[in-house]
């Protein structure tokens, strides 16, 4: 299994573009999730998705959309990139299980974004 | 949202054992623990997670303080691969769809 994959690894915007940073996760997980970290912080929660065909927001969801046609996959996309989108973007994925058997959540080797 | 407290830095020696402690002093009655780790320029993973009682797997233990206010994750024999940040997370499973709220966790450094 390649677990969560990311693509791209880096990539450099100008102010105004658009991009669509893809995930993939092979395990048949139900929740899928995007999250930014900026320098030295910890996580933030963009949007995130229980299901195929359904998205919400999460802490930070300004200035992103997102889309899940297919389970295993769970696009962000950035409609017009502005410098404060700067980040490292994470995704990730989990089995929706109880909670008791911990739900571990499986991380994407991320992606670098930088908006000039 | 509940929410944690742990050290910034903590430093230790290669095979020694870690004890990295964490407040959580408004943990609700349904909040698991869980602790995740991110090494330099990776993603985090998973580490440990418990709800009451002390928990032991491949990687770490867990210890929980009787009233759940606390708990302390141990490293038996760090090396320098365990080099990371870690997070202590309460995770709430009521809302966001299970999603993990991270704060800035604790940087492990480990020297030789």
């Amino acid at each position: 299994n390649a677990g969560v994959t990311q693509t791209p690894k880096f990539r450099v915007l100008k102010t105004g573009q658009s991009m669509t940073l893809l995930c993939a996760q092979d395990m048949n997980h139900e929740y899928m999730y995007w999250y930014r970290q900026d320098p030295g912080m910890g996580l933030r929660l963009i949007h995130y998705s229980v299901g195929e065909g359904t998205t919400a927001k999460g802490e930070v969801p300004d200035g992103y959309n997102v889309s899940r046609l297919k389970k295993q996959n769970f696009l962000l996309g950035l409609e017009s990139a502005a410098p404060s989108q700067t980040s490292v973007y994470f995704c990730a994925s989990n089995l929706r299980g109880r909670a008791a058997s911990g739900d571990e959540q499986f991380f994407g080797p991320g992606t670098r974004l930088t908006v000039l | 949202d509940a929410k944690t407290t742990q050290p910034n830095s903590m430093e230790s020696n290669e095979e020694e054992p870690v004890h990295l402690p964490c407040n959580h002093s408004t943990i609700s009655g349904t909040d698991y623990i869980h602790w995740y780790r991110q090494l330099p320029s990776q993603g985090p993973e998973y580490v440990i997670h418990g709800l009451t009682s002390n928990v032991n797997n491949r990687m770490a233990s867990l210890a929980i303080a009787e009233d759940r206010k606390s708990s302390t994750l141990i490293l038996h024999r760090a090396t320098l691969r365990d080099a990371a940040v870690y997070y202590c997370i309460l995770r709430d499973y009521s809302n966001s769809g299970y999603a993990l709220n991270f704060g800035k966790g604790t940087s492990l450094l480990v020297t030789p």
